[in-house]
């Protein structure tokens, strides 16, 4: 079964520092990744999709990795801001539909709280 | 601006009344779908959209309906809603079916649904 695990679930840091967020993946065959930063009771908005041929990929301060052969992704966020607070999904795409019942499967989120 | 539109945004509901919860966006997308996301689970599926007429189940469809008469609007119909369907629920569209093109999806702002 094509699964998404995120770690850790929950993270709290003081603003400025780093930090980075874990993917693991065993959907096959795969598409793509994309990473999802969702506010306390907002709708998730893209940051970055990546795709089998891409290893990193940055949007501002997030940076995303992407390792296709251990299957797994990372995103790095630098110098946090009291903003970058929220929860941030990984989303998995299979190609055809080897994922969920539309090729899309969700991770359960990392739980990011800034610190001032 | 482009936009998924979800209404209403909170509703407090007695179980067996019926509800719709109506999901529009203004980008002419093929696919549309329904998400409910709850503390610790993440979001899981419930219908889906390829394009107008096609419809589909996702993950966990028991108790929810849905209807695709028109390219943009996706509502989510509950029959006679229970209290275990009290929920945050996100209406998302992508530009292509299926969503595991190297598109972004859109989600709307959210519903949060409690039944009583």
């Amino acid at each position: 079964k094509n699964q998404v695990e995120q770690s850790p679930q929950s993270l709290i840091i003081l603003e400025g520092k780093n930090c980075t967020l874990q993917c693991n993946y065993t959907v096959s065959p795969f598409s793509n990744l994309r990473w999802y930063k969702q506010d306390t009771g907002r709708g998730p908005v893209s940051l970055t999709i990546m795709t089998f041929s891409e290893n990193t990929k940055s949007n501002g301060r997030y940076t995303a990795t992407l390792d296709a052969d251990t299957k797994q992704s990372s995103l790095h966020i630098t110098a946090s801001q009291l903003s970058d607070s929220a929860s941030y999904i990984c989303v998995v795409s299979a190609a055809g539909s080897g994922g969920g019942a539309d090729g899309l499967t969700f991770g359960k989120g990392t739980h990011l709280i800034i610190q001032p | 601006e482009a936009q998924v539109t979800q209404n209403p945004r909170y509703l407090i509901t007695v179980t067996g009344k019926k509800l719709t919860v109506t999901c529009s966006q203004n980008m002419n997308h093929e696919y549309m779908s329904w998400y409910r996301q709850d503390p610790g689970l993440g979001l899981r599926q419930i219908y889906y959209s390829m394009n107008v007429e096609v419809t589909d189940k996702g993950d966990v469809p028991e108790g929810y309906k849905v209807s695709r008469k028109e390219k943009r609007n996706f509502p989510l119909i509950l029959e006679s809603p229970s209290p275990n369907q009290t929920s945050l629920y996100f209406c998302a569209s992508s530009p292509y079916s299926p969503p595991s093109i190297n598109t972004e999806a859109f989600f709307g702002q959210g519903t949060r649904l409690t039944v009583v």
